[in-house]
C-alpha cells in the first residue's frame, strides 16, 4: 500500500464548478498535510497546508482533513481554466520534516 | 513566503559528464534542504536531506557516490550528478522547511 494515494485522473470539471481532489494516507503518525500545484513543467507550488481536523479555507480553496478517515481532500470552488494543473497531496511524519507525495491528480477545467 | 533559488533551469549534457545544482536560500538561514526528483508523468521522490555542515542523508537506493550533495553554507546547497546517464534525465528539485516547504524553480536535466 503507497503511504499517500490520490486518483492519478485525469478530473474534468466545468468552469465554474466545485472540484474535488482526494488524497489517502497510511501512516497515523502524520502530523501535516499539503497540497501543492503543478503546472506542467514547472515546479510545485504551495496552495495550502493543514494540521487540524476539520475545514481550512483560503479563497476559493477549501482543505478539509479527517485523520480518523485518514483523509484529506482539497475543494475548488468557482474553478477557474487557470486552475488546470496536477495537484498533489503530501504529508509530513511526527518528528520528519520531509514530505511523502501522492502521484498527483490531473485536473482540467473546461471553458 | 521564504523564496528559494535554482540554477540552473535546464542543462543538457553528455553522457559521462557531472552536472551541479546549486539551491540557495535568499531570506532564510537553512540548515536542513530536501532534494526531490521527478520523473516524468510521476510525482516527486525525496533523494536526500542535506544538512548544513554535516553529511547528507540519503532515501533507500540512492546512490550517494552518484549523487553528491554538499551544504556548505545556511544559504547554499549543491547537487552534483557525477557520471550522468541517459536514465539520470530528470526534473531536480530543491525544497527548504519549515517555511511552507517552498521549492526552488527545479532544474531539467537531459543526458545525451
Amino acid at each position: 500500500q503507497k503511504e499517500v494515494e490520490q486518483n492519478s485522473g485525469p478530473l474534468s470539471v466545468p468552469e465554474g464548478a466545485i472540484a474535488s481532489l482526494n488524497c489517502t494516507y497510511s501512516d497515523r503518525g502524520s502530523q501535516s498535510f499539503f497540497w501543492y500545484r503543478q503546472y506542467s513543467g514547472k515546479s510545485p507550488e504551495l496552495i495550502m497546508f493543514i494540521y487540524s481536523n476539520g475545514d481550512k479555507e483560503d479563497g476559493r480553496f477549501t482543505a478539509q482533513l479527517n485523520k480518523a478517515s485518514q483523509y484529506v481532500s482539497l475543494l475548488i470552488r468557482d474553478s477557474q481554466p487557470s486552475d488546470s494543473a496536477t495537484y498533489l497531496c503530501a504529508v509530513s511524519i511526527q518528528g520528519a520534516q520531509k514530505l511523502v507525495f501522492g502521484q498527483g491528480t490531473r485536473l482540467t477545467i473546461n471553458p | 513566503g521564504a523564496v528559494v533559488s535554482q540554477h540552473p533551469s535546464w542543462v543538457i549534457c553528455k553522457s559521462g559528464t557531472s552536472v551541479k545544482i546549486e539551491c540557495r536560500s535568499l531570506d532564510f538561514q537553512a540548515t536542513t534542504m530536501f532534494w526531490y526528483r521527478q520523473f516524468p508523468k510521476q510525482s516527486l521522490m525525496l533523494m536526500a536531506t542535506s544538512n548544513e555542515g554535516s553529511k547528507a542523508t540519503y532515501e533507500q537506493g540512492v546512490e550517494k557516490d552518484k549523487f553528491l550533495i554538499n551544504h556548505a553554507s545556511l544559504t547554499l546547497s549543491t547537487l552534483t550528478v557525477t557520471s550522468a546517464h541517459p536514465e539520470d534525465s530528470s526534473f531536480y528539485i530543491c525544497s527548504m522547511p519549515p517555511r511552507g516547504y517552498t521549492f526552488g524553480s527545479g532544474t531539467r536535466l537531459t543526458v545525451v
